[in-house]
């Protein structure tokens, strides 16, 4: 069974600083992993899709990486800014049968960018 | 283009009465998912349909059902609603499931 675990699960930073949030998972056979966002009380944006056969994926601020054999990713957020405030999880895709898949979340990084 | 909605946003409910939540995905997306979200256990798979199928089912019991329209709108069932019910429910669209997977903004319900 998939386990997904994100550290730390909090992060206070001011603004400006570059950070970077983790994620582990332990069946290294996925199909995608996927960074998403998510405001107070609201539903999950997508921020990176990185597919199992790359090893990165950029997005302006935003830079996750993949490494399937160690079973982690990083997402590396440049120049912090308060708008960047939120909770920050990591999900694992697993390819099921018939072109079925699941989604196996981490609990996610709380992030708080002081101004 | 329109993004991945659900409605209602908002409900309460009384314990032993049932739900149903509706989602209509991105258009040109025919795999739906549901997962249900709370604060001890945070996001948990609970099915996905493609092209009016149930491809796949978490670990949740009968009472949460779902189906899948002709035009890939999706509805999620609850029935006999317990107070560990309460939580946010989210709906997620994708092409397939190599592409990227859009979610909606959620139906936050809770049961009293």
């Amino acid at each position: 069974k998939q386990e997904v675990t994100q550290i730390p699960a909090a992060l206070s930073v001011p603004e400006g600083e570059n950070l970077v949030l983790n994620c582990s998972f332990t069946d290294s056979a996925i199909y995608n992993l996927q960074w998403f966002r998510q405001d107070h009380g609201k539903g999950l944006t997508s921020l990176l899709l990185i597919q199992s056969s790359q090893r990165e994926q950029t997005s302006g601020r935003l830079n996750a990486s993949l490494d399937k054999s160690s079973g982690r990713s990083t997402l590396y957020i440049a120049a912090s800014q308060p708008g960047d405030s939120a909770t920050y999880l990591c999900a694992v895709i697993s390819l099921l049968w018939a072109g079925s898949y699941q989604l196996t979340f981490g609990k996610g990084t709380k992030l708080s960018v002081i101004p | 283009k329109a993004g991945v909605t659900q409605t209602p946003r908002y409900l309460i409910k009384t314990r032993g009465q049932q739900v149903t939540l509706s989602c209509s995905p991105i258009s040109g997306h025919r795999s739906v998912s549901w997962y249900q979200q709370t604060p001890g256990q945070g996001l948990q798979f609970l099915f996905e349909y493609f092209s009016e199928t149930q491809r796949n089912k978490g670990n949740f019991p009968g009472r949460f059902s779902g189906r899948q329209f002709s035009n890939s709108r999706s509805e999620m069932n609850v029935s006999t609603l317990e107070l560990g019910d309460s939580a946010l429910y989210l709906c997620a669209s994708s092409k397939t499931a190599g592409n990227t997977i859009y979610f909606g903004e959620g139906s936050w319900l809770t049961v009293v």
